[in-house]
C-alpha cells in the first residue's frame, strides 16, 4: 500500500545551520506530495508541493525535490531560524485518491 | 478565497459526556472533507472522511461519529466521551483531485 515514511525527530539545530529532513514513499504510479508544518498550537500549514517526478515546490528558504529514482523528498534549508521551530509533516496523495498518507513528523528545534 | 472554521479551540470536557466539534468551508462547493486526530507527540490519524452531504466514510473503528448534513459542514460527535478521547483534532478540506488539504486551526480536546 502506500505509506510514507520520516526520519525521526527531535532534530535540534543552531540557528543558520542547514537543515535537511528526510521523507521517502511507497506509491504505485505517480503520486503528487507534500510538505506541512504544524507551529506549537496551531494546525497544519501547507508548505510547499510537488505534483511530478524532478518537480522542485519551494517556499519561505525551504525547496523539497521530487525524485522518483529514489522515491524521496526531502526538505531542505539553506539557513534556518528560531522561528522555523516546529513540526513538519511528509504527506502523499494519489490521483482519484480521497486521502492523503501523512508521515508520522519530524520536530525541529531551532536554537539562537 | 476559501477559508475553514473549526471551533471551538479548546474543550474540556468529563468522561461519559457527549461531543459535537463543527466544521465548515466557505469559497467552495462539494469539497471533500476530512477529521484528523493528533494524540500527544504523534502523527496524524485519519477518522473519518466524506465526499457529499450524507457520505461518511471512518477509517478507525472507535468511539466518534460524524455527521455532513449540509455540503460544507462537519460534524464530529461523541455520545459518551472516554479518556482516550483526548487529543488534537483536525478538519481539513480539499478539491476532487490530488491538490493539497488545507486545515483549521484544531480543537484541543481534554478529557478529564
Amino acid at each position: 500500500g502506500n505509506s510514507v515514511t520520516q526520519m525521526e525527530g527531535p532534530v535540534t539545530l543552531s540557528e543558520e545551520a542547514f537543515l535537511t529532513i528526510n521523507c521517502t514513499y511507497t506509491a504505485t504510479g505517480y503520486p503528487s506530495l507534500f510538505w506541512y508544518v504544524q507551529y506549537p498550537g496551531e494546525g497544519l500549514q501547507l508548505l510547499l508541493k510537488a505534483t511530478k517526478a524532478d518537480d522542485k515546490g519551494s517556499n519561505k528558504g525551504f525547496e523539497a525535490t521530487y525524485r522518483k529514482e529514489t522515491t524521496s523528498f526531502h526538505l531542505e534549508k539553506g539557513s534556518v531560524q528560531v522561528s522555523d521551530s516546529a513540526v513538519y509533516f511528509c504527506a502523499l496523495v494519489k490521483d482519484s485518491s480521497y486521502k492523503l498518507i501523512f508521515g508520522s513528523g519530524t520536530r525541529l528545534l531551532v536554537r539562537p | 478565497s476559501q477559508t475553514i472554521h473549526q471551533w471551538p479551540a479548546t474543550l474540556v470536557q468529563p468522561v461519559g459526556s457527549p461531543l459535537s466539534l463543527e466544521c465548515t468551508v466557505e469559497g467552495t462547493s462539494n469539497p471533500n472533507l476530512y477529521w484528523y486526530r493528533q494524540a500527544a507527540g504523534r502523527g496524524l490519524q485519519l477518522l473519518f472522511y466524506s465526499v457529499g452531504i450524507g457520505q461518511i466514510s471512518s477509517e478507525v473503528p472507535q468511539n466518534l461519529s460524524a455527521s455532513r448534513p449540509q455540503d460544507r459542514q462537519f460534524i464530529l460527535s461523541s455520545k459518551k466521551l472516554l479518556l482516550s478521547d483526548s487529543g488534537f483534532y483536525l478538519c481539513a478540506w480539499r478539491r476532487r483531485d490530488n491538490s493539497p488539504l488545507h486545515f483549521g486551526n484544531g480543537t484541543r480536546l481534554t478529557v478529564t
